[in-house]
């Protein structure tokens, strides 16, 4: 079975510009959840999609937001990009969406960086 | 406010040498405890769920345990394969509402052959 695929792998932007991230799940997973990995932060929780609808967000601006399709998908976009969006942005797929005790799998993620 | 703390932040070891990586946590209702490993570049692999205390799980040369306030990830007779960055995260309750996961910054393990 194929894992959690997220394109583009890099992505390099400027200042100002938006960007739009792509992750496909785990096949028949429903849940996928986006983080921001950064070496003084962290992993840090975004928000998580089920079925179309965002379940649950973290504490990140609203420059951030993301949607889910009817086959799963999701795309995040980032708008008016800031120099500390540079991260590592992963996304992660689920059977059920959190808040149950199920596993989450995790895709290579998208290195973005910002200058 | 949950949290998960990890220590030691980094670890040396030689190829051989068993030692234990430690996972600290304060979360209000606690509905699973996960370890990842991360090789540089790539995203997280999961390695254990852990979801009470006194449960303990193994695979290769690496064994988690759960109290309730911690956990460790043991790593007996470890080889240069095993070096890796190891994350923490939990998954509290909060509630009837969604859950999602609360890493800690991981301990980055080198074993030297």
């Amino acid at each position: 079975k194929a894992g959690v695929t997220q394109t583009p792998r890099y992505l390099i932007k400027t200042r100002g510009q938006q960007v739009t991230l792509s992750c496909s799940p785990i096949s028949g997973h429903r849940s996928v959840s986006w983080y921001q990995q950064t070496p003084g932060q962290g992993l840090q929780f975004l928000f998580e999609y089920f079925s179309e609808t965002q379940r649950n967000k973290g504490n990140f601006p609203g420059r951030f937001s993301g949607r889910q399709f009817s086959n799963s998908r999701s795309e995040m976009n980032v708008s008016t990009l800031e120099l500390g969006d540079s991260a590592l942005y992963l996304c992660a797929s689920s059977l059920v969406p959190s808040g149950s005790s199920y596993e989450q799998y995790f895709g290579p993620g998208t290195r973005l960086t910002v200058t | 406010e949950d949290q998960v703390t990890q220590s030691p932040e980094a670890l040396r070891l030689q190829e051989g040498e068993s030692s234990s990586l430690n996972c600290s946590y304060t979360v209000s209702g606690l509905r699973g405890l996960f370890w990842y490993r991360q090789d540089p570049g790539k995203g997280p692999e999961f390695l254990f769920t852990l979801y009470s205390a006194g449960e303990e799980k193994e695979k290769e040369r690496l064994k988690a345990t759960l109290t309730k306030k911690e956990s460790f990830l043991h790593i007996t007779a470890p080889k240069p394969e095993d070096s890796a960055t190891y994350l923490c995260a939990v998954r509290a309750f909060y509630g009837g509402s969604q859950g999602n996961l609360i890493f800690g910054k991981g301990t980055k393990l080198s074993v030297k052959p």
